[in-house]
């Protein structure tokens, strides 16, 4: 099955500077790769998702890219603030009518005012 | 609003006692699941289903237990047979096109 690996597992980074989340996937079926942000005591919430049919998505402050050759997708903050704090999971899905997620084992990003 | 609902958001029980947390959502999605958090290990899959009366077990799905009677209903039971049942769990739910919408969680305590 699947297996996803993420790096770095917790990054700190000042208010204002930019953070880079790196996922690593191993099956190159994989087509969908969503990223979550989780508050403390929530749930996952989707805060952007990309298919491997484009390269790069942007979405405000946040990016994601994706490099199918290296199998590997990297999440992208710019201009952090002190609310882009939490845990952020990498997942990724390949189309095998199950629709089932791997997700990577969580990045926990502190951002210092 | 439309959206998933875990309750409750606290559950305590004893030793050998079975327990069920409820999941419900009014989004018409089709596809249901129930994921465990433990620090550190990110998300396991315990059992899902993508349509009604039919589910197919995750990665983790000894001593768990769930049905789905409903489009809108997906019950999990966590029974004795379960050796580490405490854990924060997730309840989520698809169209089966994409991503997951996840509940905010049950966090069980077995004592």
């Amino acid at each position: 099955g699947e297996n996803v690996e993420q790096h770095p597992s917790t990054l700190s980074v000042q208010e204002g500077d930019s953070a880079v989340i790196k996922c690593t996937y191993s099956d190159s079926a994989s087509n969908y790769f969503p990223w979550y942000k989780q508050e403390l005591g929530k749930g996952p919430q989707l805060i952007i998702d990309i298919r491997s049919n484009v390269g790069e998505k942007k979405d405000q402050r946040i990016a994601v890219t994706l490099n199918k050759t290296a199998k590997h997708f990297s999440l992208h903050i710019t201009e952090t603030q002190p609310e882009d704090s939490a845990v952020y999971f990498c997942a990724a899905q390949a189309n095998y009518g199950n629709n089932r997620l791997a997700f990577g084992k969580g990045n926990q990003v502190v951002v210092i005012p | 609003d439309g959206g998933i609902t875990q309750s409750p958001k606290y559950l305590f029980r004893k030793e050998g006692q079975n327990v069920t947390l409820s999941c419900e959502q009014n989004l018409n999605h089709d596809a249901m699941y129930w994921y465990r958090q433990d620090p550190g290990q990110g998300l396991r899959l315990i059992y899902y289903s993508q349509i009604v009366n039919d589910f197919q077990k995750g990665d983790i799905a000894e001593g768990y237990s769930v049905s789905r009677e409903k489009k809108e209903s997906f019950p999990l039971t966590v029974t004795s047979a379960q050796k580490n049942p405490t854990a924060f769990y997730l309840c989520a739910s698809s169209t089966g096109l994409g991503g997951l919408h996840f509940g905010n969680g049950t966090r069980l305590t077995v004592t």
